[in-house]
Parts: structure tokens; sequence; C-alpha cells
């Protein structure tokens, strides 16, 4: 009965491998989101994707690349992977884009540790 | 200049006692939404309770409550009766925007200790 899940919840890599993370929500919203922690748990948006489109993209380098092939999905593909993407990954999902109450749901998130 | 502002990077509290997380915003919208998440250790965020800036009457569910502040600017979470499960990263954060988009903005968090 997960709301929203994402696979994996940790991944090893070596610097310059390409990986991608996956995101699925099953609460019916419409819009989806990406938010990266780093070591000192500060918590920033990168993307939000509502029904499929892009809305937000907050000045991330276009290594990173989200792509959501239907509204319950949006994976996260990460290329030539540096020491500095070391973080933890959430996904959210929300209702509606364009709501100030609009709640986020969050996935256990994604460890990522670059070496 | 930080939009959520969360001054107490750590907290103590005593079992069973009351606490307060104090947080603080800066926004120039008349309409926006305030939330608080808890992060376990486990590392899920897990939404606890929102506050629209213009609800009148302070957010409650269960043992969290919201003190709003709207002149302020402040939108500190009140827990009651805590318990050792309180023990956590507490997340302020702000939802603002309009028509072209809304963004929800986070501060830096509290980390709650919760002694027996």
């Amino acid at each position: 009965d997960t709301a929203v899940s994402q696979t994996p919840k940790y991944l090893v890599t070596q610097m310059g491998n390409d990986k991608s993370i996956k995101c699925e929500q099953n609460l019916g919203h419409d819009t989806m989101y990406w938010y990266k922690q780093d070591s000192k748990k500060f918590l920033k948006i990168m993307f939000s994707y509502n029904n499929k489109e892009l809305i937000i993209n907050e000045t991330v380098p276009n290594r990173f690349s989200p792509k959501s092939p239907d509204k319950a999905h949006l994976n996260l593909h990460i290329n030539s992977l540096e020491l500095g993407d070391s973080a933890v990954y959430f996904c959210a999902s929300s209702q509606e884009l364009g709501g100030l109450t609009d709640t986020q749901y969050f996935g256990p998130g994604t460890r990522l540790t670059v070496l | 200049a930080q939009k959520i502002t969360q001054t107490q990077p750590g907290m103590f509290v005593q079992e069973k006692e009351a606490v307060t997380l104090d947080c603080t915003y800066d926004t120039s919208d008349q309409s926006y939404g305030l939330f608080w998440y808890k992060q376990p250790s486990s590392g899920e965020m897990i939404f606890l309770i929102y506050q629209g800036s213009y609800d009148e009457q302070n957010a409650t569910e269960g043992r969290y409550s919201l003190n709003f502040q709207k002149a302020r600017k402040s939108a500190n979470l009140v827990i009651s009766a805590s318990q050792l499960g309180d023990s956590a990263m507490y997340f302020c954060a702000m939802r603002e925007g309009d028509t072209g988009g809304f963004k929800t903005i986070f501060g830096a968090g509290t980390r709650l200790f919760v002694k027996a």
C-alpha cells in the first residue's frame, strides 16, 4: 500500500557513471517532484512535473534529466556522476500544482553515494 | 535571504512534556501555505500539519498544533506530551507562488531529542 515508492533505496557508484532512480505514486496525484537533501539535511527542490509536463527546473545541472512516462511515474537520470551528487534524493507527489494547500507526500528516499 | 528560518539546530525535551519548535518565514505574498514535516532516523519525510495564511484558527492535528502569528511571520510547531518516538528532524516549509507556478521551500530543520 506504499503511496510513493522509490527504487533503489541505496545506490553506490563510481564517479563518471550514469545512473537512474525510479519513482512511482499510486495516489492519483497530478504533480510529482524531485528533491535533493544534502549532508547537512538541507532539502531543496530540483524539478516538478505536472501531468508529465516539466513545470519547475531549479537550475539543476543538465546532467540531471527527469523523465515522466505518465503522471504516476517520475524517474531521474543522472549522467557523469560527480562526488558532489552524493545526497539523499526524495521523490514526492501532490494532488495538484496550483494550490497553496497542496500537501506533498514523500517517498522513502534514495541515498546516492558517489565514490 | 532565507525564506524559512529555523533557529534551533537541536532541542531537548523530557518525555511527556510539551516542546515548541520555532519557525519564521519571509514572504511578500498575501496567500501562502505553511507546513511541518517530520523526518525520523529512518529517513522518510512525514507530513504533520498545515496552516493557510488566511486561516484564522491555529491548526491542530492530534498532539501537534501550529502557533501561527501572521504579523510576526512565525509558524511554530507545538508538540504536546512528547514521546520517545518524536525524536526526529522537523522541517518547516512554506508554499508560495501564483498561477505561474507554486514552490515549496524548506527550512534547515530542527533536530528534536526526547529524553526518557
